[in-house]
């Protein structure tokens, strides 16, 4: 299968707390994309990460690969009402040219 | 920029009825993908266009699907006929693809079909 699989499956927290998605691919990637998407809404891409690296911030998102693993994470930190929303890992497998999205992480912020 | 277009936002139809719904790339991108969304199934890819040349339509249903993509700046997804399990939230969605280097993607808003 070239999706990703989000774990977990809904996440429900504090507005102001820190919200952690994972993402399991099960072969070798060329980079992998995180997408978040409001209800109603197309999606809309986050942040990229290239095989050969481990780690990269965007604002208040942290995201994280290990490909030894085959596994990714996406941390948000200070959350906030807005951050409502479903998130979606997509690998790109390497010698692909499409993305594959799996079921996402339905991720709620409780004022 | 005014991002990836898609008409009609909404489009309700009778079933046996043909429904044509069109997408507008960010120009200057050279690949672009139709999806499917609905609870069921999720996001499923149908079809994708490199350079304005299907790459792979492996997603799509069956033949009462097709796609198309006459210049860099429009494309078409087409059902005939349109049945009532096609009723789902359709997405385009274009990318940058330049020799080993690859980009997100930007989507569209999508278009709600209904078919009744």
């Amino acid at each position: 299968s070239q999706q990703g699989e989000e774990d977990p499956q809904a996440l429900s927290i504090q507005e102001g707390e820190n919200a952690t998605m994972n993402c399991s691919y099960k072969t070798s990637i060329n980079n992998l994309q995180w997408y978040r998407q409001n209800s109603g809404r197309g999606l809309v891409h986050l942040i990229l990460i290239r095989s050969n690296e481990r780690e990269k911030h965007s604002g208040r998102l942290r995201v994280t690969l290990d490909t030894s693993k085959k596994s990714s994470s996406l941390l948000i930190t200070a959350s906030r009402a807005a951050d409502t929303a479903s998130y979606f890992c997509a690998p790109l497998i390497q010698g692909a040219q499409k993305l594959v999205f799996g079921q996402g992480t339905r991720l709620t912020i409780n004022p | 920029d005014a991002g990836v277009i898609q008409s009609p936002r909404h489009e309700v139809t009778e079933m046996g009825q043909e429904v044509t719904l069109r997408c507008k790339p960010i120009s200057g991108h050279n690949s672009l993908f139709w999806y499917r969304q609905t609870m069921m199934r999720g996001l499923e890819l149908l079809i994708y266009f490199n350079n304005n040349v299907p790459i792979d339509d492996s997603g799509m249903p069956e033949d009462r699907f097709s796609a198309k993509m006459p210049n860099a700046s429009f494309s078409t997804l087409k059902i005939q006929p349109s049945e009532p399990r096609d009723s789902a939230v359709y997405f385009c969605a274009s990318s940058i693809r330049r020799d080993r280097n690859y980009y997100g993607y930007t989507f569209g808003s999508g278009t709600r079909l209904t078919v009744v």
